[in-house]
């Protein structure tokens, strides 16, 4: 079945220090989503990507739509201690339109301020 | 997200006892889904359900059960046959209309046994 691979799993990096993660897929999605999470919330939706070699800007997050269709980045710049959280990518699951998604595994993001 | 209300926040199970976690919506949103995450894992997908009065089973439906009654609301029961409820279960929604629409999530039930 579908798989979706984070990496890193988690980082500690210092404030101000540039962030970047990534999620590959065993299979061709034809939507990326980033999502963070805060400690004992729910996943907030940061950015959508839909189409092939898509750059999108949200603020200091950049996510990329890879060519292969297979992969997608995330970069913060400028880290500062609110980053703090967990992110998650996500596609759809199956090739139908049920809505249903595939999570990976989350990238956990510590800053030192 | 706003729109999605889920709770209690905390909640405590005895053992052999059944609990539901509630999951309310004012999005008008079609479908609803429940996921498990444990201490550092991703999200694990229990039921959904698309419309009104139908719902399907996820990777990991067993000691759970769902209704959808009404288009805005989709209670999660954790039956006394889930041996490991201990978890944090979130609530999400989203639009079937346009395809891949993201999905929206609520804040979230902690549950643990007493």
């Amino acid at each position: 079945g579908q798989q979706l691979n984070q990496s890193p799993q988690s980082m500690f990096i210092q404030e101000g220090e540039d962030v970047s993660m990534n999620c590959t897929s065993s299979s061709i999605f034809n939507t990326w989503l980033w999502y963070k999470q805060d400690p004992g919330e729910g996943p907030v939706l940061l950015i959508a990507l839909y189409k092939a070699g898509e750059l999108t800007s949200n603020g200091r997050l950049t996510a990329q739509f890879g060519i292969t269709r297979k992969d997608s980045f995330l970069n913060i710049s400028a880290s500062i201690p609110s980053d703090v959280g967990i992110y998650f990518c996500a596609g759809p699951n199956g090739s139908s339109n049920t809505g249903k998604l595939i999570f990976g595994q989350g990238t956990t993001l510590q800053v030192k301020p | 997200d706003g729109g999605i209300t889920q709770s209690p926040k905390y909640l405590f199970r005895k053992e052999g006892q059944n609990v539901t976690l509630s999951c309310e919506q004012n999005l008008n949103h079609d479908a609803m889904y429940w996921y498990r995450q444990d201490p550092g894992q991703g999200l694990r997908l229990i039921y959904y359900s698309q419309i009104v009065n139908d719902f399907q089973k996820g990777d990991i439906a067993e000691g759970y059960s769902v209704s959808r009654e009404k288009k805005e609301s989709f209670p999660l029961t954790v039956t006394s046959a889930q041996k490991n409820p201990t978890a944090f279960y979130l609530c999400a929604t989203n639009n079937l209309g346009h395809s891949n629409q993201p999905q929206h999530f609520g804040d979230g039930t902690r549950l643990s046994i007493l």
